[in-house]
């Protein structure tokens, strides 16, 4: 079974703090995936990378960086954390596959919570 | 663009019942349709997907077929369980970026 882990369930942070979200995946995927999901609003993508150290915007990467020095390893940054990023943080990872047909597989997310 | 619209929720059924929850799309080319699960306090799972026009996915009980002539691709059980009160989100990738895009997510609760 495809597995990805997220290093923390629940995150309290203050704002201004750097914030990392650390995922790792154990099936050799070379497709990775940050998305955070709010209510009545589904999942958006922040950012994805395809290889090691090769990172492309999502839908709304303002306020976010990643980083990608391993395969199995997918670092979300917050690098100055803002209220408006309290959110629900889910990782993602899948194969290269038929272009569009891949099934991504998802950890079990991370809350986070900026006071 | 591209976008894909769920009915609204809460849906709430009694056990045994019927399932719809409606999917439509709007996309360029031809994606690949999705539906995935998100259990209380858990991440999202596959629950179903279809890659051509026609195609019906099936798991667990639910089903889903690629409409492309509706573009709707709209999520049936026939008995629904308790256990299957969860958040259910349609997706479709799109075929030029192998971007998900998903649905706000509709919850269904189901009662005993």
């Amino acid at each position: 079974d495809v597995k990805v882990t997220q290093s923390s369930r629940y995150l309290v942070k203050r704002t201004g703090e750097k914030v990392f979200l650390e995922c790792v995946q154990d099936m050799d995927h070379e497709n990775m995936f940050w998305y955070r999901q709010d209510p009545g609003l589904g999942l958006r993508l922040i950012y994805f990378s395809y290889d090691v150290k090769m990172k492309e915007k999502g839908d709304i990467p303002e306020g976010y960086s990643v980083s990608r020095e391993k395969k199995e390893r997918f670092s979300l940054i917050l690098e100055s954390a803002s209220t408006n990023q309290t959110s629900m943080y889910l990782c993602a990872s899948s194969r290269i596959q038929n272009r569009g047909q891949e099934t991504q597989y998802f950890g079990p997310g991370t809350r986070l919570l900026v006071l | 663009g591209n976008s894909v619209t769920q009915m609204e929720g809460p849906v709430t059924l009694s056990e045994e019942a019927f399932l719809t929850i409606n999917c439509t799309y709007t996309a360029t080319g031809y994606p690949s349709l999705f539906w995935y699960v998100q259990y209380p306090g858990e991440g999202l799972q596959l629950l179903l997907k279809a890659t051509k026009a026609d195609d019906k996915g099936s798991n667990k009980g639910f089903e889903a077929t690629y409409r492309k002539e509706t573009t709707s691709f709209h999520l049936e059980k026939g008995s629904v369980q308790v256990s299957d009160s969860a958040v259910y989100f349609c997706a479709f990738t799109s075929s030029n970026t192998g971007k998900l895009i998903f649905g706000q997510g509709t919850t269904l609760q189901v009662k005993p």
